[in-house]
């Protein structure tokens, strides 16, 4: 059964403040590794999906890096905005349908 | 606006009892997914069919079953309801399988009493 973790739980950051959170795998049976945005009250909305080894994809103010060797993945959040605030998932396919994690909180405080 | 429709958005009802939750997939999508939301759970994987046929089954309950029609929306089924199966179900959508980006629907959340 693959496990994803997803580092912290919850942030709290201040407008302007840049952050960054970490999502870890099994680096054995990976094909693609998803972000999600999931609002409060709205459903989760695709940030990026990524299969290579180093890809990095970016969309405005966030970015994404991938590690499969090491199976992690970090989201960076540039300049955050009270508008991000939202729960971040991951998620890994391999050779089972998608996997989430639980997700990391952010909060960002105006 | 994901493209995707789930209805009812809310459905309220009590224990041992059924019902029907449907979805309809964005244009030109083959593949339909179910996701159980509960409280202090992960998204969890139920079901996945593409073009009609099921292709990955996950935790889904013997008391649950889905299926998808020609015009490609689903139905998700959940029977002799129990208080744990309270939770929000989400269905969502994508061009082909699942290492492809998926697109959610609103979910529906069922509430059993």
């Amino acid at each position: 059964i693959l496990n994803v973790e997803q580092s912290p739980q919850s942030l709290h950051v201040q407008e302007g403040d840049s952050t960054n959170f970490t999502c870890s795998f099994p680096s054995s049976n990976f094909y693609a590794l998803h972000w999600y945005r999931w609002e409060t009250a709205k459903s989760p909305e695709a940030l990026f999906v990524m299969t290579l080894n180093g890809d990095e994809k970016k969309k405005g103010r966030i970015s994404a890096t991938l590690n499969t060797k090491e199976g992690y993945s970090y989201l960076y959040i540039k300049g955050s905005q009270p508008e991000d605030s939202a729960t971040y998932l991951c998620a890994l396919s391999g050779n089972t349908p998608l996997v989430f994690g639980k997700g990391t909180r952010l909060s960002v405080i105006a | 606006d994901s493209g995707v429709t789930q209805t009812p958005k809310h459905l309220i009802t009590a224990t041992g009892q059924r019902v029907t939750l449907r979805c309809s997939p964005r244009s030109g999508d083959l593949s339909v997914y179910w996701y159980q939301q509960s409280l202090d759970q992960g998204l969890q994987f139920l079901i996945q069919y593409y073009n009609g046929e099921e292709r990955a089954k996950g935790n889904i309950l013997e008391r649950f079953s889905a299926q998808q029609f020609p015009d490609l929306h689903s139905e998700l089924n959940l029977s002799s309801l129990e208080l744990g199966d309270s939770a929000l179900y989400f269905c969502a959508s994508s061009v082909a399988g699942f290492h492809n980006e998926q697109f959610f629907g609103p979910g529906t959340r069922l509430t059993v009493l």
